[in-house]
């Protein structure tokens, strides 16, 4: 599987916007690029995903560089609400059980200050 | 709200006991998964269940033991866990496309004393 690097850490305050950055200098061009946060006490769940143009929902947008070694996940207001920690996951678009699997790293632990 | 249940939330037991972890998803989805959570590690994929069949034993010790009866349901057995297997358990499911979302449980935390 391919691998992600992003900060451990990364703290930024209420109402501003917040970019979570993501290096994954090894993927490859079947290789969609997923977001998912883990709240306090909580399971994982589902932000964004993408695969070479940027994206927009209504929980965040996902900026996504031209030669794709590299994307920012940006919440644009955050809020108390938001402090998580943020997984940048690579998925192979692939068929196939090895492509179900999300394979997770440390993540950035994000700390929303009022 | 998540549209994945997992009984029991907290669950502390000797090495010598047995118990089971119970998953259960309302989302018509046939793709189940059990993670491990430790502290201070990444989730960890434990194993995978497709249509009741298991298609992924990620080298787990055969003190778990995962069972899916159908579709919707899905048991982690345990006996006989050490200390280190206390943990946060996870149960995610999902349709089939490798890009469909993981739908996650909130998760048992387990202790073993």
């Amino acid at each position: 599987d391919a691998k992600t690097t992003q900060p451990n850490s990364m703290e930024s305050n209420e109402e501003e916007p917040v970019h979570l950055p993501c290096n994954h200098s090894t993927i490859s061009g079947t290789d969609y690029i997923h977001w998912y946060r883990q709240l306090p006490s909580q399971g994982p769940e589902y932000v964004i995903h993408g695969l070479t143009s940027n994206v927009n929902n209504r929980m965040a947008s996902l900026a996504i560089a031209e030669d794709r070694k590299s994307s920012t996940l940006i919440l644009h207001r955050a809020t108390l609400r938001d402090a998580a920690v943020y997984y940048c996951i690579l998925r192979d678009r692939g068929q196939g059980w090895g492509a179900q699997k999300l394979v997770f790293g440390q993540g950035t632990r994000l700390t929303i200050n009022p | 709200e998540t549209g994945v249940t997992q009984t029991p939330r907290h669950l502390v037991m000797g090495m010598t006991n047995k118990k089971s972890l119970k998953c259960e998803q309302h989302l018509g989805h046939n793709a189940m998964y059990w993670y491990k959570q430790s502290a201070k590690k990444p989730l960890e994929l434990m194993f995978v269940y497709s249509l009741e069949e298991r298609v992924e034993n990620n080298s787990v010790p055969s003190r778990f033991s995962p069972e899916c009866p159908n579709s919707s349901h899905l048991f982690l057995h345990l006996h006989t866990l050490q200390p280190e297997d206390s943990a946060l358990y996870l149960c995610a499911s999902s349709g089939r496309v490798p890009t469909d979302t993981q739908y996650f449980g909130p998760g048992t935390r387990l202790t073993v004393l």
